[in-house]
């Protein structure tokens, strides 16, 4: 089993729909939670970072922390063509090594106009 | 401010062979991670640079090795190229060790072995 498991998709969605993507992770250890969105041909671009469990809102996204599910979600409202791109979870925690960071294997989304 | 840079952006190589990646982090920016993402096994670590020392590894084998220099400039190395390891290399910086609300990633070096 992988330490965070993600839906691959396709996603494919109507303008202006809210999109819901997510995560789920086993390793209790985990602390800080990021999502990621990485348009073809480039490096991922950091979108969201939480520290443990809650809500934060950035605009038109918000993401989600459920420590106790081990669950986490990024919702996009009144989605748009240009946020067609694949969304990556990844999660950190502390270890001897010093910070240890895993992603999940990323959801691609379509965003039709 | 220049972004992360990486050079080539684009290696054909057969097996057996060996490459060097390159990696320009943000200026300023003393962390620089490597990463390999393949459409099976996702983006995963391959090892920290911070302060020319090696900080934190991932699980690949030896072939996979690394450097970074005093102006934070970083290289990776793969030797005895195999057909599995024709990837995205994609090199992040960051200002300091474990900040992972500040990694920037690079656009990646595509690297294809025949």
């Amino acid at each position: 089993q992988k330490e965070v498991e993600q839906d691959p998709g396709p996603l494919s969605v109507p303008e202006g729909a809210i999109v819901s993507l997510n995560c789920t992770y086993s390793n209790s250890a985990f602390q800080y939670f990021m999502w990621y969105r990485q348009y073809s041909r480039k490096g991922p671009e950091l979108l969201m970072y939480t520290y443990s469990s809650g809500n934060k809102e950035d605009g038109r996204f918000t993401a989600q922390v459920d420590k106790s599910s081990k669950y986490i979600s990024l919702f996009i409202r009144d989605s748009q063509p240009s946020d067609s791109a694949t969304y990556l979870c990844a999660m950190s925690a502390i270890n001897t090594g010093g910070f240890k960071t895993i992603f999940g294997a990323g959801t691609r989304l379509f965003v039709k106009a | 401010k220049a972004g992360v840079t990486q050079t080539p952006r684009y290696l054909i190589k057969t097996r057996g062979q060996q490459v060097t990646l390159s990696c320009s982090p943000i200026s300023g920016h003393r962390s620089v991670s490597w990463y390999q993402q393949t459409p099976g096994q996702g983006l995963q670590f391959l090892f920290e640079y911070f302060s020319e020392t090696q900080r934190n590894k991932g699980n690949f084998p030896g072939r996979f090795s690394g450097r970074q220099f005093s102006n934070s400039r970083s290289e990776m190395n793969v030797s005895t190229l195999e057909l599995g390891d024709s990837a995205l290399y994609l090199c992040a910086s960051s200002l300091e060790r474990g900040s992972t609300d500040t990694q920037y990633f690079g656009p990646g070096t595509r690297l294809t072995v025949l």
